[in-house]
């Protein structure tokens, strides 16, 4: 069972426009969050977090909400870029455990 | 560059054949991991070192055998693999496997396919 899901395999923005990925999680321990962006040929690189005593963190064109109650973060990048088409991993942990959970990913495509 | 470097970075193996994996870390840290991303499924965390010592086994099957020869570089032997092994490999490393877990650093990965 899938304890970090990322229902939407892929996800196609206009440059200039708004990106929005999504991540839902089952486990009620989990208390930290992070997003991972993965290009081609690359291994995953950290992009941002968010503690579950927050909900949001801002880093540049980048921000993570964070609704416990919904069991629901997202990623948001304004203004996207052509650049940022990668895959885009959420990740949680927390509980007993530092091991990173990871949901599948989401492909992001930002076009020109 | 992340510090991180994984080789080889594709390979091709037979059922019965034996192969390594190798993974160097070149920023001092003092864990290492292994993760498998399968097509369409998450990243699973396989093992990790601290100091050299395996301190995590995620029920990997025996036909994996990971290898920590020093801090600074990790192997993963593959033995008598099944074709849903085939998955991209990644490698990690962070200064310490109770720290901020952001400061996970991913080599390429090697890209495996068993037939």
């Amino acid at each position: 069972d899938q304890q970090v899901k990322q229902n939407s395999p892929s996800l196609s923005v206009q440059e200039g426009r708004i990106s929005i990925l999504n991540c839902d999680y089952t486990n009620s321990m989990f208390d930290y969050f992070l997003w991972y962006k993965k290009y081609p040929a690359e291994g995953p690189t950290f992009l941002i977090s968010i503690s579950s005593i927050k909900d949001k963190n801002e880093d540049g064109r980048f921000t993570v909400f964070l609704n416990k109650s919904a069991k629901h973060l997202s990623l948001h990048i304004v203004p996207s870029q052509p650049g940022d088409s990668a895959v885009y991993f959420c990740a949680a942990t927390g509980g007993a455990t530092n091991k990173l959970i990871f949901g599948t990913g989401t492909l992001l495509a930002v076009q020109p | 560059e992340t510090g991180v470097t994984q080789t080889p970075r594709h390979l091709v193996m037979g059922m019965t054949n034996k192969k390594s994996l190798k993974c160097e870390q070149h920023l001092g840290h003092n864990a290492m991991y292994w993760y498998k991303q399968s097509a369409k499924k998450p990243l699973e965390l396989m093992f990790v070192y601290s100091l050299e010592e395996r301190v995590e086994n995620n029920s990997v099957p025996s036909r994996f055998s990971p290898e920590c020869p020093n801090s600074s570089h990790l192997f993963l032997h593959l033995h008598t693999l099944q074709p849903e092994d085939s998955a991209l490999y990644l490698c990690a490393s962070s200064q310490d496997p109770t720290g901020i877990v952001e400061t996970q650093y991913f080599g390429p990965g090697t890209r495996l396919l068993v037939l």
